[in-house]
């Protein structure tokens, strides 16, 4: 089952501006990760919030956690044009063992 | 550092052929995984495996077989290719899978046409 839902499916914005992207997921969960992925490439890990934490940052990352709304948001600050990749939530509907990550959001930042 | 390496980064098969993707990481990790990819559906998980000597099915298995050959090698076999196995195929390692509180380093992926 498809667990993590992006939105919105594709942003653009340009560089300089701050980039939102937010992710719904379904079930109980016991942490949250983001990934970026360029185009033709594997996935890269960026940030990991554990289920009782409500916010984290990583450099021009932000990310926040509502257990209560089962959703997350990744926020990029001072986008650049090398920001322009999709982005995926991944959680674990607490089980542990499996991964499950959602459609994506496709961010292009226009120079 | 190679990290996580897929071979082969392409291949075209026909309906029925078989073959093996595989996959190599050097980062001494104990659990591996593979996922396909197609468009509009995000990364779903074929097949993983916790620690060496284990694999387990995850939410796509159908038509796959996989073998984890030692801690650094898990391969996936496709043994007799559909149409809708057509997709791209990621590799996954981390470190442990205890409650995936562990960053997944992936592969550059192999993307699989089949005909």
């Amino acid at each position: 089952s498809q667990q993590g839902e992006e939105d919105p499916q594709a942003l653009s914005i340009q560089e300089g501006e701050n980039a939102t992207m937010n992710c719904s997921y379904k079930t109980s969960i016991n942490n949250l990760q983001w990934y970026r992925q360029n185009s033709g490439r594997g996935l890269v890990h960026l940030i990991l919030i554990r289920s009782n934490e409500r916010e984290k940052h990583s450099g021009r990352l932000r990310v926040t956690l509502d257990t209560s709304k089962k959703s997350s948001s990744l926020l990029i600050t001072a986008s650049r044009a090398a920001d322009t990749a999709s982005y995926f939530c991944a959680t674990d509907e607490g089980t542990g063992n499996q991964f499950y990550f959602g459609t994506g959001t496709s961010l292009t930042v226009i120079p | 550092n190679a990290g996580v390496t897929q071979t082969p980064k392409f291949q075209v098969l026909k309906t029925g052929q078989s073959m093996t993707l595989q996959c190599a990481q050097d980062m001494n990790h104990n659990s591996m995984y593979w996922y396909r990819q197609d468009p509009g559906m995000g990364l779903r998980l074929i097949y993983y495996s916790a620690s060496e000597g284990t694999t387990d099915k995850g939410e796509v298995p159908n038509g796959y077989n996989v073998s984890r050959l030692n801690k650094r090698e898990f391969s996936l076999r496709l043994e007799s290719a559909a149409p809708s196995q057509t997709s791209v195929y990621f590799c996954a390692s981390s470190e442990l899978n205890y409650y995936s509180n562990q960053p997944q380093h992936f592969g550059d992926g192999t993307r699989l046409s089949i005909l």
